[in-house]
Protein backbone atom coordinates (compact mmCIF):
# COMPACT_ATOMS: atom_id res chain seq x y z
CA UNK A 1 0.00 0.00 0.00
CA UNK A 2 3.33 2.41 0.64
CA UNK A 3 5.00 1.86 -2.43
CA UNK A 4 5.67 4.06 -5.63
CA UNK A 5 7.51 2.41 -8.23
CA UNK A 6 8.62 4.50 -11.01
CA UNK A 7 10.38 3.61 -14.27
CA UNK A 8 12.49 3.38 -16.04
CA UNK A 9 15.97 2.69 -14.11
CA UNK A 10 17.73 4.51 -16.22
CA UNK A 11 16.90 6.73 -19.52
CA UNK A 12 19.60 8.43 -21.87
CA UNK A 13 18.71 10.90 -24.28
CA UNK A 14 19.80 13.04 -26.80
CA UNK A 15 20.50 16.88 -25.86
CA UNK A 16 17.08 18.61 -27.00
CA UNK A 17 15.12 15.45 -26.72
CA UNK A 18 12.03 14.77 -24.22
CA UNK A 19 13.00 12.69 -21.27
CA UNK A 20 9.73 11.03 -19.72
CA UNK A 21 9.96 9.45 -16.06
CA UNK A 22 6.90 7.22 -14.99
CA UNK A 23 5.88 6.65 -11.29
CA UNK A 24 2.90 4.25 -10.07
CA UNK A 25 1.26 4.40 -6.74
CA UNK A 26 -1.05 2.13 -4.58
CA UNK A 27 -2.20 4.49 -1.44
CA UNK A 28 -5.09 6.60 -3.02
CA UNK A 29 -5.22 8.54 0.42
CA UNK A 30 -1.43 9.91 -1.52
CA UNK A 31 -1.89 13.53 -1.99
CA UNK A 32 1.67 15.27 -2.42
CA UNK A 33 3.25 14.08 -5.40
CA UNK A 34 6.74 15.46 -5.63
CA UNK A 35 9.94 14.98 -8.33
CA UNK A 36 13.24 15.45 -6.78
CA UNK A 37 16.63 15.96 -8.54
CA UNK A 38 19.75 14.34 -7.35
CA UNK A 39 23.43 15.03 -8.49
CA UNK A 40 26.17 12.70 -8.13
CA UNK A 41 27.49 13.12 -4.43
CA UNK A 42 24.47 15.51 -3.45
CA UNK A 43 21.35 15.61 -1.53
CA UNK A 44 18.14 15.41 -3.57
CA UNK A 45 16.62 18.47 -4.00
CA UNK A 46 12.84 19.16 -4.75
CA UNK A 47 12.13 19.86 -8.76
CA UNK A 48 8.72 20.01 -8.86
CA UNK A 49 5.34 19.04 -6.74
CA UNK A 50 1.54 18.79 -7.86
CA UNK A 51 -1.26 18.01 -6.01
CA UNK A 52 -4.25 15.85 -7.36
CA UNK A 53 -6.41 18.74 -7.54
CA UNK A 54 -4.30 19.37 -10.42
CA UNK A 55 -3.82 17.35 -14.03
CA UNK A 56 -1.05 18.92 -14.58
CA UNK A 57 1.59 21.41 -13.51
CA UNK A 58 4.59 23.03 -15.50
CA UNK A 59 8.04 24.74 -14.44
CA UNK A 60 10.52 25.89 -16.99
CA UNK A 61 10.86 23.17 -19.02
CA UNK A 62 9.79 20.75 -16.61
CA UNK A 63 6.08 19.24 -16.49
CA UNK A 64 4.10 16.82 -13.98
CA UNK A 65 1.30 14.76 -15.50
CA UNK A 66 -0.83 13.41 -13.20
CA UNK A 67 -3.37 10.64 -13.74
CA UNK A 68 -5.93 10.16 -10.37
CA UNK A 69 -7.92 7.65 -11.67
CA UNK A 70 -4.84 5.28 -12.79
CA UNK A 71 -2.88 6.08 -9.99
CA UNK A 72 -0.14 7.40 -12.18
CA UNK A 73 2.22 10.32 -12.32
CA UNK A 74 4.94 11.49 -14.72
CA UNK A 75 7.87 13.76 -14.85
CA UNK A 76 8.51 15.19 -18.81
CA UNK A 77 11.33 17.08 -19.31
CA UNK A 78 11.78 19.04 -22.58
CA UNK A 79 14.74 20.27 -24.70
CA UNK A 80 16.52 18.80 -22.11
CA UNK A 81 20.08 19.61 -21.32
CA UNK A 82 23.83 18.02 -20.58
CA UNK A 83 23.40 19.57 -17.26
CA UNK A 84 19.89 17.72 -16.76
CA UNK A 85 22.04 14.22 -16.43
CA UNK A 86 21.23 13.37 -12.80
CA UNK A 87 19.10 11.17 -10.72
CA UNK A 88 15.30 11.65 -10.19
CA UNK A 89 13.42 10.54 -7.63
CA UNK A 90 9.09 10.53 -7.56
CA UNK A 91 7.33 10.28 -4.46
CA UNK A 92 4.58 10.78 -2.32
CA UNK A 93 2.99 11.25 0.92
CA UNK A 94 -0.28 12.37 2.71
CA UNK A 95 0.52 16.04 2.95
CA UNK A 96 -0.66 16.76 5.86
CA UNK A 97 -0.69 14.60 8.95
CA UNK A 98 -2.66 17.05 11.38
CA UNK A 99 -1.62 18.93 13.95
CA UNK A 100 1.61 21.03 12.72
CA UNK A 101 2.84 17.43 11.05
CA UNK A 102 3.29 17.13 6.78
CA UNK A 103 3.14 13.55 5.94
CA UNK A 104 6.63 11.58 5.23
CA UNK A 105 7.73 10.80 1.82
CA UNK A 106 7.54 7.55 0.47
CA UNK A 107 10.09 7.39 -2.77
CA UNK A 108 10.39 5.42 -5.45
CA UNK A 109 13.63 3.74 -6.82
CA UNK A 110 15.25 6.34 -8.98
CA UNK A 111 15.79 7.07 -12.64
CA UNK A 112 19.12 7.75 -13.72
CA UNK A 113 19.70 10.37 -16.45
CA UNK A 114 22.33 10.92 -19.19
CA UNK A 115 21.42 13.61 -21.69
CA UNK A 116 24.56 13.59 -24.68
CA UNK A 117 25.57 16.59 -25.98
CA UNK B 1 23.60 30.53 5.18
CA UNK B 2 20.31 27.98 6.51
CA UNK B 3 20.67 24.45 5.72
CA UNK B 4 21.11 20.82 6.64
CA UNK B 5 25.04 19.95 7.78
CA UNK B 6 25.84 16.42 7.88
CA UNK B 7 29.23 15.20 9.51
CA UNK B 8 31.40 13.45 8.35
CA UNK B 9 31.03 13.22 4.76
CA UNK B 10 33.17 9.73 4.36
CA UNK B 11 33.14 7.53 7.21
CA UNK B 12 35.18 4.03 7.56
CA UNK B 13 34.19 1.60 10.24
CA UNK B 14 35.18 -1.84 11.55
CA UNK B 15 32.75 -4.36 11.90
CA UNK B 16 31.53 -4.53 15.10
CA UNK B 17 31.70 -1.02 15.92
CA UNK B 18 29.39 1.66 16.67
CA UNK B 19 29.06 4.68 14.66
CA UNK B 20 27.33 8.15 15.01
CA UNK B 21 26.68 10.52 12.25
CA UNK B 22 25.62 14.23 12.68
CA UNK B 23 23.13 16.18 11.34
CA UNK B 24 22.39 19.53 12.04
CA UNK B 25 20.02 22.12 10.67
CA UNK B 26 19.55 26.03 11.52
CA UNK B 27 16.15 26.16 9.12
CA UNK B 28 13.93 26.05 12.36
CA UNK B 29 11.87 23.11 11.33
CA UNK B 30 10.13 20.85 13.56
CA UNK B 31 10.52 17.56 11.29
CA UNK B 32 13.63 16.07 10.88
CA UNK B 33 14.50 12.71 8.77
CA UNK B 34 17.08 10.15 8.00
CA UNK B 35 16.98 7.84 4.77
CA UNK B 36 19.25 5.47 3.82
CA UNK B 37 20.19 5.46 -0.15
CA UNK B 38 21.25 1.90 -1.65
CA UNK B 39 22.04 1.74 -5.69
CA UNK B 40 18.41 0.66 -7.42
CA UNK B 41 16.56 0.91 -4.19
CA UNK B 42 15.54 4.90 -4.10
CA UNK B 43 15.28 6.66 -0.56
CA UNK B 44 14.43 4.47 2.65
CA UNK B 45 12.86 5.72 5.67
CA UNK B 46 15.40 4.87 9.16
CA UNK B 47 13.62 7.16 11.53
CA UNK B 48 12.02 10.49 11.93
CA UNK B 49 11.00 13.07 14.43
CA UNK B 50 8.16 15.74 14.16
CA UNK B 51 8.87 17.29 17.62
CA UNK B 52 11.61 17.55 20.37
CA UNK B 53 12.07 14.17 22.37
CA UNK B 54 9.92 12.50 20.18
CA UNK B 55 10.97 10.10 17.35
CA UNK B 56 9.36 7.27 15.40
CA UNK B 57 10.68 4.32 13.34
CA UNK B 58 10.86 4.13 9.61
CA UNK B 59 10.57 1.35 7.29
CA UNK B 60 13.98 -0.33 8.30
CA UNK B 61 14.84 1.39 11.94
CA UNK B 62 16.67 -2.23 12.97
CA UNK B 63 19.86 -1.75 13.92
CA UNK B 64 19.44 1.92 13.87
CA UNK B 65 18.98 4.77 17.47
CA UNK B 66 18.25 8.40 17.11
CA UNK B 67 17.93 10.90 19.30
CA UNK B 68 16.10 14.44 19.39
CA UNK B 69 17.31 16.17 22.46
CA UNK B 70 17.32 19.70 20.61
CA UNK B 71 15.18 21.20 17.44
CA UNK B 72 18.50 21.74 15.65
CA UNK B 73 19.92 18.24 16.06
CA UNK B 74 19.39 14.39 14.64
CA UNK B 75 21.81 12.31 15.10
CA UNK B 76 21.75 8.42 14.10
CA UNK B 77 23.42 5.78 15.61
CA UNK B 78 24.50 2.89 13.27
CA UNK B 79 25.11 0.16 15.78
CA UNK B 80 27.10 -3.34 15.55
CA UNK B 81 23.39 -4.94 14.78
CA UNK B 82 22.71 -2.90 11.28
CA UNK B 83 23.95 -5.98 9.34
CA UNK B 84 24.62 -4.36 5.96
CA UNK B 85 25.49 -0.84 7.37
CA UNK B 86 27.76 0.37 3.98
CA UNK B 87 25.72 2.69 2.32
CA UNK B 88 24.97 6.66 1.77
CA UNK B 89 22.77 8.33 4.43
CA UNK B 90 20.48 11.19 4.21
CA UNK B 91 19.20 13.69 6.84
CA UNK B 92 16.34 16.14 5.94
CA UNK B 93 14.33 18.88 7.42
CA UNK B 94 10.74 19.07 6.22
CA UNK B 95 8.64 22.04 5.81
CA UNK B 96 5.02 22.30 4.37
CA UNK B 97 5.80 18.79 2.88
CA UNK B 98 8.83 19.22 1.32
CA UNK B 99 12.15 18.06 2.75
CA UNK B 100 15.72 19.74 2.93
CA UNK B 101 18.24 17.16 2.34
CA UNK B 102 21.60 17.68 3.44
CA UNK B 103 24.52 16.10 1.32
CA UNK B 104 24.70 13.17 3.13
CA UNK B 105 27.60 10.61 4.36
CA UNK B 106 28.94 7.85 3.11
CA UNK B 107 29.33 5.05 5.98
CA UNK B 108 32.07 2.22 4.44
CA UNK B 109 32.31 -0.94 7.02
CA UNK B 110 35.81 -2.67 6.11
Amino acid sequence: QQQVKQSPQSLIVQKGGISIINCAYENTAFDYFPWYQQFPGKGPALLIAIRPDVSEKKEGRFTISFNKSAKQFSLHIMDSQPGDSATYFCAASIFYAGGTSYGKLTFGQGTILTVHP
Amino acid sequence: DGGITQSPKYLFRKEGQNVTLSCEQNLNHDAMYWYRQDPGQGLRLIYYSQIVNDFQKGDIAEGYSVSREKKESFPLTVTSAQKNPTAFYLCASQVTGELFFGEGSRLTVL
